[in-house]
């Protein structure tokens, strides 16, 4: 099964508005990483949070992340057209070499 | 810096056939992981190469195989095709292991089984 879920699977907003997308994971974990998908191509590294860490910002992103929930949060803030897309996390830890990824979200933002 | 690049960008394949898919990841990188990804299991994780040897295998029957050259790319074979073979294939490469850092991805290799 997939160590990681999106929450939730699909989410509509207006252009300048936030989004808020969330991703529950299973077991313990090195780091997190948020991706963005284009329908149909190849996804976008975002940004990179490590277990130690509990905030990050780049640019209008801000992740955050509770290692005592198994839980991360992804925030989009003013939005825009061009930020519709899906969006994943994945989980990494040294034991599994690999990174595993959720179901992901799926953003609309209208104009 | 040339990101990954995955050939061919699309083919059409019949059932019983065999398929192979290639992956040159960016200059320096390593680390190459491939992934299957389907409307209805999203994105699963078929095997990862590092400096020519599989380190990693996902769930995935014998008929999926994949190789890494000394060059870092990398190639994967799907034998026997089946109708749910028809998927988007990532490659994604990486200067460390996955488990270190952040994936690049390629535009993928979208297979159609008929």
């Amino acid at each position: 099964s997939q160590q990681g879920e999106e929450d939730p699977q699909a989410l509509s907003i207006q252009e300048g508005e936030n989004a808020t997308m969330n991703c529950s994971y299973k077991t313990s974990i090195n780091n997190l990483q948020w991706y963005r998908q284009n329908s149909g191509r190849g996804l976008v590294h975002l940004i990179l949070i490590r277990s130690n860490e509990r905030e990050k910002h780049s640019g209008r992103l801000r992740v955050t992340l509770d290692t005592s929930k198994k839980s991360s949060s992804l925030l989009i803030t003013a939005s825009r057209a061009a930020d519709t897309a899906s969006y994943f996390c994945a989980t990494t830890n040294t034991n599994a070499g690999k990174s595993t990824f959720g179901d992901g979200t799926t953003l609309t933002v209208k104009p | 810096k040339a990101g990954v690049t995955q050939t061919p960008r699309y083919l059409i394949k019949t059932r019983g056939q065999q398929v192979t898919l290639s992956c040159s990841p960016i200059s320096g990188h390593r680390s190459v992981s491939w992934y299957q990804q389907t409307p209805g299991q999203g994105l699963q994780f078929l095997f990862e190469y590092f400096s020519e040897t599989q380190r990693n295998k996902g769930n995935f029957p014998g008929r999926f195989s994949g190789r890494q050259f000394s060059n870092s790319r990398s190639e994967m074979n799907v034998s026997t095709l089946e109708l749910g073979d028809s998927a988007l294939y990532l490659c994604a490469s990486s200067p460390r292991t996955p488990s270190e850092g952040e994936l690049f991805f390629g535009e993928g290799s979208r297979l159609t089984v008929l």
